[in-house]
């Protein structure tokens, strides 16, 4: 099983809403990601969790929330959110600290935020 | 990852070769570089990576300066499938992928 799922694929959220993107992947990887992808611009790297402890924060606003409960498992907590927050939300994973590892995508959830 | 960057756009007949190449001068020693591509905003998609040497896989080859300053995917045999947005990669020690630019590739019949 090389799958990377993410759910739900699709959310429309309120600016006062409280909501969560959910990410798994059962390939044993210990070291997982969120990316965030507007319109024609490229991923950009939100968050790393290695070893479900949180590695790097590329300074993102703190209404987004990480969570890692298990090394299967990789949350994103979404609160009080701004409209230019609307992207398309990406999650990896990798085996940790191999170089010459690549990492397996999912197919991202679709957020807008109205 | 501004430090890397890639045409913003590319067009290549169907069966011939697709050249696209990638600027990271500034990349360190123990950096990976990777490809991937992303079809219709789906999850991007592995294709190669390479450290010094140059790679050949299934999909395409890659090519790395010997400096490390830049590198090219080739496809070697381009058809419309392959029409998408392909993103040189840095990954960095630490579990960090960063994304360069993008081309966007389109193959015309």
């Amino acid at each position: 099983d090389t799958e990377v799922t993410q759910t739900p694929k699709h959310l429309v959220m309120g600016m006062t809403n409280k909501k969560s993107l959910k990410c798994e992947q059962h390939m044993g990887h210990r070291a997982m990601y969120w990316y965030k992808q507007k319109a024609k611009k490229p991923p950009e790297l939100m968050f790393v969790y290695s070893y479900e402890k949180l590695s790097i924060n590329e300074s993102v606003p703190s209404r987004f929330s990480p969570e890692c409960p298990n090394s299967s498992l990789l949350n994103l907590h979404l609160h009080a959110l701004q409209p230019e927050d609307s992207a398309l939300y990406l999650c990896a994973s990798s085996p940790f600290g191999r170089g010459d590892t690549e990492a397996f995508f999912g197919q991202g959830t679709r957020l807008t935020v109205v | 990852d501004a430090k890397t960057t890639q045409p913003t756009s590319m067009d290549c007949a169907e069966g011939r070769a697709a050249n696209l190449p990638c600027n990271h001068s500034t990349i360190s020693g123990n950096e990976y570089v990777y490809w991937y591509r992303q079809i219709h905003s789906q999850g991007p998609q592995y294709i190669i990576h390479g450290l010094k040497n140059n790679e050949t896989n299934e999909m395409a080859s890659l090519i790395i300066t010997e400096d490390r300053k830049s590198s090219t995917l080739i496809l070697p045999h381009a058809t419309l499938r392959d029409t998408a947005v392909y993103y040189c990669i840095r990954r960095r020690t630490g579990n960090q992928f960063y994304f360069g630019t993008g081309t966007s590739l389109t193959v015309i019949p």
